[in-house]
C-alpha cells in the first residue's frame, strides 16, 4: 500500500525528555512536513524539507528539531525546551513543494501528551 | 500574512440534510484545498480547487478566487460525514489552514 506512516499513535513523555516521533512515506514525494494540531485550531507548520539533507523551520519551529537523512523519513524530535509539546502531530508529503499545483497528502497522526 | 476564516465554526444536522461551508481569504492564492479531518484525526483530501467548481459524490465545491472564498457543498448528508472540515491556501511556500467547520450529523 502507498501511503504516510507514523508511529507511534500515542506517545507519553514526561517533562524534560526528548522524544521522537517517526514519519515515512512510499509515494516517492520529495517534499515532507510536520505540523502541530491544538484542540479546536487548524493545523501549524513546524518544519518542512524540500529535498533530502534540506530543511527549513515553520512558523512554530523553536523546540523541534528535525532530519532528513533518506527521501522516505523525516522524524521529528520533541526536545525538552519545547514549553507546550502535548498536542496532535501530523506529517505529511507532498510531490513538489513549490510548484502551485503542490497536493499535501496526511499520514495518521501521532497524540503526544506530557505527564 | 494570509488570514483564511471559516464559517460557520459549528454546525449540526439532521441525516439527508444539505449544507455549505465557507471560506473566506485575505489575499490571493495560487493553490486551495479542502480537507476532511474524520474523529480519528486522519486528514482526508476532498478537493484541490483553486479556481472553478468541481464535484465528487455527494460533495461539491466552487472557488471564486477574484472574490477570495470558497464554498464547500455537502448533500443528502450522512453521519459518516462528521467530523472537522478544513480549508488551506498557499500563497507562497506554505500551506495555512483555517481553523476549520465541526460538522456533526444525527441519524
Amino acid at each position: 500500500d502507498g501511503g504516510i506512516t507514523q508511529s507511534p499513535k500515542y506517545l507519553f513523555r514526561k517533562e524534560g525528555q526528548n522524544v521522537t516521533l517517526s514519519c515515512e512515506q512510499n509515494l516517492n514525494h520529495d517534499a515532507m512536513y510536520w505540523y502541530r494540531q491544538d484542540p479546536g485550531q487548524g493545523l501549524r507548520l513546524i518544519y518542512y524539507s524540500q529535498i533530502v539533507n534540506d530543511f527549513q523551520k515553520g512558523d512554530i519551529a523553536e523546540g523541534y528539531s528535525v532530519s532528513r537523512e533518506k527521501k522516505e523519513s523525516f522524524p521529528l524530535t520533541v526536545t525538552s525546551a519545547q514549553k507546550n509539546p502535548t498536542a496532535f502531530y501530523l506529517c505529511a508529503s507532498s510531490k513538489r513543494h513549490q510548484t502551485s499545483t503542490d497536493t499535501q497528502y496526511f499520514g495518521p497522526g501521532t497524540r503526544l501528551t506530557v505527564l | 500574512g494570509i488570514q483564511v476564516e471559516q464559517s460557520p465554526p459549528d454546525l449540526i444536522l439532521q441525516e439527508g440534510a444539505n449544507s455549505t461551508l465557507r471560506c473566506n481569504f485575505s489575499d490571493s492564492v495560487n493553490n486551495l484545498q479542502w480537507f476532511h479531518q474524520n474523529p480519528w484525526g486522519q486528514l482526508i483530501n476532498l478537493f484541490y480547487i483553486p479556481s472553478g467548481t468541481k464535484q465528487n459524490g455527494r460533495l461539491s465545491a466552487t472557488t471564486v478566487a477574484t472574490e477570495r472564498y470558497s464554498l464547500l457543498y455537502i448533500s443528502s448528508s450522512q453521519t459518516t460525514d462528521s467530523g472537522v472540515y478544513f480549508c488551506a491556501v498557499k500563497a507562497g511556500t506554505a500551506l495555512i489552514f483555517g481553523k476549520g467547520t465541526t460538522l456533526s450529523v444525527s441519524s
